[in-house]
């Protein structure tokens, strides 16, 4: 079973400019989450999709920060513009199912994030 | 609101056990995770416990007591392959989410 895979792998930008990030979950997978890790830190949830739908966005700097799934597949995170705080590893991770609790997260190699 | 501690950094030896532990106080509780992430690398799933108690798996293991907000991973017959950090994850708050700690960082020493 191939896992969630991401690309870039590595993006490195100047302030103010703008990035995208990709992300294709696990076959099946109804539930989609994007996750920031900024180094020595663990993963912060940026937003969580259920198919095409937004569970929760409550921690996304919706000023900078979008993200869509159109078709429940795919998925795209953007930030325009880049700040220098920014600067982290982009996680995405998918689930079966809406979590209720206990459902595994299985995540991809991430975006590595260098805001210059 | 949502607190999750666990040592920084831990050193052990190869053949040894180790014992990570992590408190937690979060609003609502729906099951605990233990991932590991190897530097540059993904998180991946290492346990899931949802009731009190110990659950086995191979060379690991993970404990769970609710009513003290506390787990803990022991790794067994350490390997210099067991190097990584070891996440604290639990499933809570009012939107119930996954939320981590900021991990433990371990390593194994010949």
């Amino acid at each position: 079973e191939a896992g969630v895979a991401q690309s870039p792998r590595y993006k490195i930008i100047e302030k103010r400019q703008s990035v995208a990030f990709w992300c294709n979950p696990i076959s099946g997978h109804a539930t989609l989450y994007w996750y920031q890790q900024i180094l020595g830190q663990g993963p912060k949830l940026l937003i969580q999709f259920q198919n095409n739908g937004v569970v929760d966005d409550s921690q996304l700097p919706k000023d900078r920060f979008s993200a869509e799934r159109l078709k429940g597949v795919d998925s795209t995170l953007k930030i325009q513009p880049a700040k220098l705080e920014d600067s982290a590893v982009y996680l995405c991770a998918s689930s079966l199912e809406k979590p209720t609790g206990g459902e595994t997260q299985y995540f991809g190699p991430g975006t590595r994030l260098l805001v210059l | 609101g949502q607190n999750i501690d666990q040592p920084t950094e831990m050193t052990a030896t190869e053949g040894a056990i180790v014992q990570i532990n992590c408190t937690y106080q979060t609003s609502g509780f729906n099951g605990l995770f233990w991932y590991q992430q190897h530097a540059g690398e993904a998180p991946t799933f290492l346990s899931y416990n949802v009731l009190d108690g110990l659950e086995e798996k191979g060379r690991f293991s993970s404990f769970l007591s609710r009513s003290k907000g506390y787990s803990y991973l022991l790794l067994k017959e350490l390997q210099m392959k067991d190097s990584a950090s070891y996440l604290c994850a639990v499933y809570g708050g009012a939107t119930n989410k996954l939320i981590f700690g900021t991990g433990t960082l371990l390593a194994v020493q010949p």
